[in-house]
């Protein structure tokens, strides 16, 4: 079945310092790829996504490209803040028994940032 | 509403009991999602709704677990004799349709504690 593999945390890193999260994904036909993240006592909400093979989805100065042929969509960013420290979960959707989009998602990598 | 809602956000039971948590989606969403998070781990999918009807179960564990919904409104999951295995933070999450690439939005989850 499909699935999503993502880095294990945590993960600190100092302010400013480059950040990658890989994410690597098993899935038959074409899903779509998610980042979500979860701020400290906040829910669950969509970082970036990206619909299609080679499509980049960005946002908040976060990256991720949608590889098929290395079948991964790792997350990136330049230069990390204090801001960043969340936990991030790698996912994608599924289609179900009908039309359904349900999400599977990795087992989230923590991220702290030091000042 | 401004988000998704859930109620309550915390609920500690006895083993053996029934508990019933409420999602409140966001108004006009058609579609609903619950997941589930155990510690340390990835969310997994429940159900899905599309209005009133249930056309993905797929997820439920166990013949203990149910869920229902109102209109395209309100959905409460219901879990018969909790177990200790039960423990976790349940999620729900609507979504305009159903459809593949529609964002889901997260409320702030249930944090269900079996002793």
């Amino acid at each position: 079945g499909n699935s999503v593999t993502q880095m294990e945390g945590p993960v600190t890193l100092s302010e400013e310092a480059f950040l990658t999260i890989n994410c690597t994904y098993t899935a038959t036909g074409y899903p779509s790829l998610f980042w979500y993240v979860q701020y400290p006592g906040e829910g669950l909400q969509l970082l970036l996504k990206a619909t299609k093979a080679d499509d980049k989805g960005s946002n908040k100065g976060f990256e991720a490209t949608y590889r098929k042929e290395t079948t991964s969509f790792h997350l990136e960013k330049g230069s990390v803040q204090v801001s960043d420290s969340a936990v991030y979960f790698c996912a994608l959707s599924d289609r179900g028994y009908s039309s359904a989009s349900k999400i599977i998602f990795g087992s989230g990598t923590r991220l702290s940032i030091r000042p | 509403g401004a988000g998704v809602s859930q109620s309550p956000s915390n609920k500690v039971t006895e083993k053996g009991k029934d508990v019933e948590l409420r999602c409140d989606p966001i108004s006009g969403h058609t579609a609903l999602y619950w997941y589930r998070q155990r510690l340390g781990q990835g969310l997994e999918f429940l159900i899905y709704f599309q209005g009133n009807s249930a056309p993905d179960k797929s997820g439920l564990p166990s013949d203990r677990f149910s869920a229902e919904r109102t209109g395209e409104s309100v959905s409460t999951l219901t879990i018969q004799r909790t177990q200790q295995e039960d423990s976790a933070v349940y999620l729900c999450a609507s979504s305009f349709t159903g459809g593949l690439n529609n964002e889901q939005f997260f409320g702030p989850g249930t944090r269900l504690t079996v002793l």
